[in-house]
């Protein structure tokens, strides 16, 4: 059974601090990672993702891989209460079908 | 650029009964996914379609099905509505398919079933 766990929160941040989300994953042969953002009663909104190693930037949002550990995470620096939503982390299957979600952090950034 | 747009928005259906949501995928891509979010869990994936054929399946009965169009569209169909089909439904399209193909995936706003 392929999984992948988030910590559902919720996770509260004051307005400008660092809020880190985390997320591992159970199948060793995933090889694309996906962060969507999801505000209530809204659709999830592709935000980043990741293919390798390492990190990547994209304006106050930062993915971080760890393929060895089946680990990825999502820094949003700078956190403004805009970005209080429900953040999903999403795996993609080898074959390059399903992608599998876990069931999302609430991330609360308060003014 | 077109996005991913569905129909309807809400729907109120009974059970038993038969019910249709349709998917317009984004301009350019042939790949489309249907996922179901039930209250306060991720997406969960149903089927995929790439260029009108069925190209994976998740734990679903044979009661959810679907198609896809020449113009890359889609149907879901699910027959014999039960309670706990109640949840949120989600078209997601991307460009690619197969090993290789990273499969980014973009939502459409969705479609709220509300089964009775």
């Amino acid at each position: 059974q392929k999984e992948v766990e988030q910590n559902s929160g919720p996770l509260s941040v004051p307005e400008g601090a660092i809020a880190s989300l985390n997320c591992t994953y159970s199948d060793r042969g995933s090889q694309s990672f996906f962060w969507y953002r999801q505000y209530s009663g809204k659709s999830p909104e592709l935000i980043m993702f990741i293919y390798s190693n390492g990190d990547k930037e994209d304006g106050r949002f930062t993915a971080q891989l760890n393929k060895a550990s089946q680990y990825v995470s999502l820094l949003i620096r700078d956190s403004q209460p805009s970005d209080s939503a429900t953040y999903l982390c999403a795996v993609g299957a080898p074959a390059g079908t399903a992608l599998i979600f876990g069931k999302g952090t609430t991330l609360s950034v308060s003014s | 650029e077109t996005g991913v747009t569905q129909s309807p928005t809400h729907l109120i259906k009974t059970r038993g009964q038969q019910v249709t949501l349709r998917c317009s995928s984004q301009s350019g891509h042939n790949t489309v996914s249907w996922y179901q979010q039930a209250l306060g869990q991720g997406p969960q994936f149903i089927f995929q379609y790439y260029r009108e054929e069925e190209n994976g399946r998740g734990n679903f009965p044979p009661r959810f099905s679907g198609l896809q169009f020449p113009n890359y569209s889609s149907e879901l169909n699910v027959n014999a509505l039960e309670l706990d089909d109640s949840a949120l439904y989600l078209c997601a399209s991307s460009s690619g398919q197969g090993a290789g193909s990273y499969n980014e995936q973009f939502f459409g706003p969705g479609t709220r079933l509300t089964v009775l």
